[in-house]
């Protein structure tokens, strides 16, 4: 069964430290997500990609995160400098491009905790 | 006011019974309605979409949209202990295609009591 893969799976760090997180999206998916969930709240939306390109990044931190997806496939979110408040689940997640009605479809997360 | 609106809960229900999860969203331009479980420490898990006005059933789930009402529902048929999870609603407000994007209510606690 295709699922988006995530690594790692957790992530212990102390702050003002890098760190970077991996995803790799159902194969065919040409949207890519990436969200931050704090506990008790639902996923937020950090930045999205149609194949390598940017759509929306309104939402991303831009002087610490980076979120880049080079080929249009797997895609890479880093921090730096991490801050204690970055303690959450990290969530990639994919979908068909201009297809249905956007069913997103998640992989397992990161989760972080800083130090 | 939040764009999606998860207010009630934590939810407790005796196994058999039956669950009602609502939600409610601002934009009326939004198209389509979707209903993820995440479980303690898991990530979110797809488990039903709706964008027509209506019922929509999958199962022991039925997703119910009323648009007009700004209102979209999930109910549980014979809730067993494995139901236990939190479950979040989304909607796609911005339409179809590349400019789609999800937004997530906060989510309802469900526990279902052997």
């Amino acid at each position: 069964e295709a699922e988006v893969a995530q690594s790692p799976r957790y992530k212990i760090t102390e702050k003002s430290q890098a760190v970077a997180f991996w995803c790799d999206p159902i194969s065919g998916h040409a949207t890519l997500y990436w969200y931050r969930q704090i506990l008790g709240q639902g996923p937020e939306l950090l930045v999205q990609f149609q194949d390598e390109s940017v759509v929306d990044d309104s939402q991303l931190p831009k002087d610490r995160f980076s979120a880049e997806r080079l080929k249009g496939v797997d895609s890479t979110l880093k921090i730096q400098p991490a801050e204690l408040g970055d303690s959450a689940m990290y969530l990639c997640a994919s979908s068909l491009p201009l297809a249905g009605y956007n069913e997103q479809f998640f992989g397992p997360g990161t989760r972080l905790t800083v130090l | 006011q939040k764009e999606v609106e998860q207010n009630s809960g934590p939810l407790s229900v005796p196994e058999g019974a039956i669950a009602s999860l609502n939600c409610t969203y601002s934009d009326r331009g939004s198209q389509s309605f979707f209903w993820y479980r995440q479980y303690s420490g898991k990530s979110p898990e797809l488990i039903m979409f709706i964008y027509s006005n209506g019922d929509k059933e999958d199962g022991r789930f039925t997703a119910q949209l009323n648009k007009a009402s700004q209102y979209v529902s999930l109910l549980i048929r014979d809730s067993q202990p494995s139901d236990s999870a939190t479950y979040l609603c989304a909607v796609n407000i911005k339409g179809t295609g590349a400019n789609s994007k999800l937004t997530f209510g906060k989510g309802i606690t469900l526990s279902v009591r052997p």
